[in-house]
């Protein structure tokens, strides 16, 4: 299983491009790395996936590094409906998907 | 796309009871999660659901106390038995898209009182 680790907690005002790492130090060979964002009473919905370098689609960007033990998620000039928790876990190989703690997003007015 | 609904949305139960969250997905899929999601807390993976085999339970739970069924590739259930207030939490299915994407039901919020 791939352990993550993410910062528990970050504050972003609105406009501001906010970028999370995720440590994933023993993420498999076929692994890839997914992020997810949650708001509250709803289940985790799929942001971006990548396996290595760069991936970006029409909501953020995913910058893996050669060795594959961390990736951060890029949110451009966020919003208020940003407010959110993400997560990152690796998947697809080992298909037991895991969630670590998330980092809670806070965006100020 | 999959998309999964999960009955009930929402309980309000009495401890010792037990309860039964459906989930229904639109196409077949090999496998399904569950998840249990307490309040402020991350999503802990509950257990597998193999259709045609006996459910794969993660450390710290027990078919005895979550017992899963999973009778065809789009279909499967949860049970919470004999319920106490620390299993109010919200409860969800989950699948995998062929892209290697979760998709997600929309929880089942258990509160027991």
């Amino acid at each position: 299983l791939a352990k993550t680790t993410q910062p528990i907690s970050m504050d972003s005002y609105e406009g501001q491009e906010v970028n999370i790492t995720c440590s994933h130090n023993n993420i498999a060979t076929n692994d890839y790395i997914t992020w997810y964002q949650q708001f509250p009473s709803q289940g985790p919905r799929f942001i971006i996936q990548g396996y290595k370098t760069k991936v970006t689609n029409e909501v953020a960007s995913l910058f893996i590094p050669a060795d594959r033990k961390s990736s951060t998620l890029s949110l451009p000039r966020v919003s208020l409906s940003d407010t959110a928790v993400y997560y990152c876990l690796g998947s697809g190989g080992s298909y037991i998907p895991t969630f670590g703690r998330g980092t809670s997003l806070i965006v100020h007015p | 796309s999959a998309v999964i609904s999960q009955k009930p949305s929402r309980d309000i139960c009495q401890r010792g009871t037990s309860l039964t969250i459906q989930c229904q997905v639109d196409s077949q899929v090999t496998m399904m999660f569950w998840y249990r999601q307490q309040p402020g807390q991350s999503l802990t993976l509950i257990a597998t659901a193999n259709q045609g085999s006996e459910a794969t339970y993660e450390s710290g739970f027990v078919i005895d106390k979550f017992p899963i069924s999973r009778p065809n590739l789009t279909f499967s259930t949860l049970t919470v038995s004999n319920m106490s207030p620390e299993d109010s939490s919200i409860y969800l299915c989950s699948v995998f898209r062929d892209t290697g994407e979760l998709f997600f039901g929309e929880g089942s919020r258990l509160t027991v009182l």
